[in-house]
């Protein structure tokens, strides 16, 4: 199946650093979504991107549909220590026939007050 | 709205017992899925259902079942656990099945 290479797979950062993670694949994806998991609980969506080329805020968050539509960044500014947690890309492409949401393996980020 | 919503939030089985975890989601939604969650190896696909009285294999189904006899609810048997089933359960559900998905709080279940 398709596969989403997120990187890294965890960050260390100071309060006030700013942050970025990006996912890649080999596939052509039509929409990319970031989520983030706080310690002890589900997954809850950031921002949505469903056009090559996007560029979307939520806050200090920033993210991009790369225009090859293989990859996707995901920028956090000024970083606070609420900001901890788990962030997940995911992506739909089409899957034997039918469109199906992949998820990547996860950054986990921990930011030092 | 409550969402989706999963039940118990925690539990411990030992060796060979069995056990059904219950998702219900209130958003009316065709789409719903079961996660298991494991450190390093992000949210990995058990099982899914595009709607009422239907499932589907996921990524890694051996050893566990799932029913969805209600549009609503979504349950996850396992018939005989094993120490290798310890992990975080996540139920979602979507619209679509490529849109964004809405994930309950999770169930950790340890197996001993």
């Amino acid at each position: 199946g398709q596969q989403l290479n997120q990187s890294p797979q965890s960050m260390f950062i100071q309060e006030g650093e700013d942050v970025s993670m990006n996912c890649t694949s080999s596939s052509i994806f039509n929409t990319w979504l970031w989520y983030k998991q706080d310690p002890g609980e589900g997954p809850v969506l950031l921002i949505a991107l469903y056009k090559a080329g996007e560029l979307t805020s939520n806050g200090r968050l920033t993210a991009q549909f790369g225009i090859t539509r293989k990859d996707s960044f995901l920028n956090i500014s000024a970083s606070i220590p609420s900001d901890v947690g788990i962030y997940f890309c995911a992506g739909s492409s089409p899957q034997g026939g039918s469109e199906k949401l992949v998820f990547g393996k996860g950054t986990n980020l921990t930011v030092n007050p | 709205n409550a969402g989706v919503t999963q039940t118990p939030k925690f539990r411990v089985l030992k060796t060979g017992q069995s056990m059904t975890l219950l998702c219900a989601q209130d958003m009316n939604h065709e789409y719903m899925y079961w996660y298991r969650q494991d450190p390093g190896m992000g949210l990995r696909l058990i099982h899914y259902s595009v709607g009422e009285g239907t499932t589907a294999k996921g990524e890694v189904p051996d050893g566990y079942n799932v029913s969805r006899l209600k549009k609503q609810n979504f349950l996850l048997g396992l018939e005989s656990a094993a120490p290798s089933q310890t992990s975080v359960y996540f139920c979602a559900s979507s619209i679509q099945l490529a849109d964004e998905q809405f994930f309950g709080p999770g169930t950790r279940l340890t197996v001993l």
